[in-house]
């Protein structure tokens, strides 16, 4: 079974410019979440959604970060303009569904440095 | 915020057993403990998890005490490849859903 997908692996920008993340999910699993881990910091979830619908992003910065799962498969992360505090690793998880009782499967994230 | 609490950093010598403990006193009846370890340079990865039983597999096993205001991991016999960061995660039931909401883990150090 193949795992998360993501691209690119790393990413160099300089501030203001804009960026964007690709995540394609495990096969068939309808949750996905996009998660932020700065540097020596547990990940942070930035958003979750259930097929192409949004569960949760209150912790979204909405001014700068867009995310979108359209067709309800494979996903983007967006962000416009980016700030240095940006600098993190994106991680995107997939699992079957949502429920207690349900893993997540995470992908190997992408490197994000903002100079 | 997460609902658990692990020491920050722990030893183990390889080929001894690794023990990571976790605190969640404030787990609901119907919520699952979850553990991930993070390697280096890579994405969280899923060992196991559990609701009031014990539970093993391949990788660990996971102790879940009577009253489920603890648990612990345990890795049979710690490796190199073991060194990592260890994550506890209780699964949160809220508005939006269910979410997995990691805390700072603990870095688990296997020396030689």
């Amino acid at each position: 079974e193949a795992g998360v997908a993501q691209s690119p692996r790393y990413k160099i920008i300089e501030k203001r410019q804009s960026v964007a993340f690709w995540c394609n999910p495990i096969s068939g699993h309808a949750t996905l979440y996009w998660y932020q881990q700065i540097l020596g910091q547990g990940p942070k979830l930035l958003i979750q959604f259930q097929n192409n619908g949004v569960v949760d992003d209150s912790q979204l910065p909405k001014d700068r970060f867009s995310a979108e799962r359209l067709k309800g498969v494979d996903s983007t992360l967006k962000i416009q303009p980016a700030k240095l505090e940006d600098s993190a690793v994106y991680l995107c998880a997939s699992s079957f569904r949502q429920g207690l009782n349900t893993e997540a499967f995470f992908g190997q994230g992408t490197r994000l440095t903002v100079v | 915020d997460a609902k658990t609490t692990q020491p920050p950093s722990m030893d183990c010598a390889e080929g001894r057993a690794a023990n990571l403990p976790c605190n969640h006193s404030t787990i609901s009846g119907n919520e699952y403990v979850y553990w991930y370890r993070q390697i280096h340079s890579q994405g969280p990865q899923y060992i196991i998890h559990g609701l009031k039983n014990n539970e093993t597999n391949e990788m660990a096993s996971l102790i879940i005490t009577e009253d489920r205001k603890s648990s612990t991991l345990i890795l049979p016999h710690a490796t190199l490849r073991d060194t990592a960061v260890y994550y506890c995660i209780v699964r949160v039931l809220n508005t939006g859903g269910f979410k997995t909401i990691f805390g700072a883990g603990t870095r688990l150090f296997v020396k030689a």
